[in-house]
């Protein structure tokens, strides 16, 4: 069973459609984040919520709006997507003392 | 604030040499520390962890030590396989505040 799962691994979207990303997570965990990883690689935490109140959001475009229907799942609606969106998008939960990261949504903007 | 800093990458080496990735880190207090890798194309897994000062991680032939005077925790194996080809992240994490904050992340290329 995998115990962060996100859909759908691979997105191409044209330039100003809007488009959503879903996480859940069967470990029991409060806490689920949203990261994005850019071209570079380089990995930045985007939201955290903690049973499903928003705790971390970190200067984020408001094109971005996680929703977190219950304390399992947290997705990412995004508004209106510029190229820049472009690139890897993790969501992760926090266990004790660990997070562990789903298998990513590679997002292409055209 | 808060800070990881990695060595650059990409480092490239021979079949069954030694790796060192150099991992030193900033921060206020004493937050647990991890090792992450991504192989191409796939998510971040978890390598190893060390939660406490002189803590050793390991994990499929990695090793690291949580080195708080040297506010350090590189990444060593002693003999690296082709399959090892991968980018590594090192990580802290506050037990108190919850976020994982990233180095720029070591990409590691094993040629045979």
């Amino acid at each position: 069973d995998t115990a962060v799962s996100q859909t759908p691994k691979y997105l191409v979207t044209q330039m100003g459609n809007d488009k959503s990303i879903k996480c859940e997570q069967n470990l029991g965990h409060d806490t689920m984040y949203w990261y994005k990883q850019d071209s570079k690689k380089f990995l930045k935490i985007m939201f955290s919520y903690n049973n499903k109140e928003l705790i971390i959001n970190e200067t984020v475009p408001n094109r971005f709006s996680p929703k977190s229907p219950d304390k399992a799942h947290l997705n990412l609606h995004i508004n209106s997507l510029e190229l820049g969106d472009s690139a890897v998008y993790f969501c992760a939960s926090r266990g004790q003392n660990t997070i562990y990261f789903g298998e990513g949504s590679w997002l292409t903007v055209v | 604030g808060n800070s990881v800093t990695q060595m650059e990458g990409p480092v490239t080496l021979s079949e069954e040499a030694f790796l060192t990735i150099n991992c030193t880190y900033t921060a206020t207090g004493y937050p647990s520390l991890f090792w992450y890798v991504q192989y191409p194309g796939e998510g971040l897994q978890l390598l190893l962890k060390a939660t406490k000062a002189d803590d050793k991680g390991s994990n499929k032939g990695f090793e690291a030590t949580y080195r708080k005077e040297t506010t350090s925790f590189h990444l060593e194996k002693g003999s690296v396989q082709v399959s090892d080809s991968a980018v590594y992240f090192c990580a802290l994490l506050y037990n108190q505040g919850g976020k994982l904050i990233f180095g720029q992340g070591t990409e590691l290329s094993v040629k045979p």
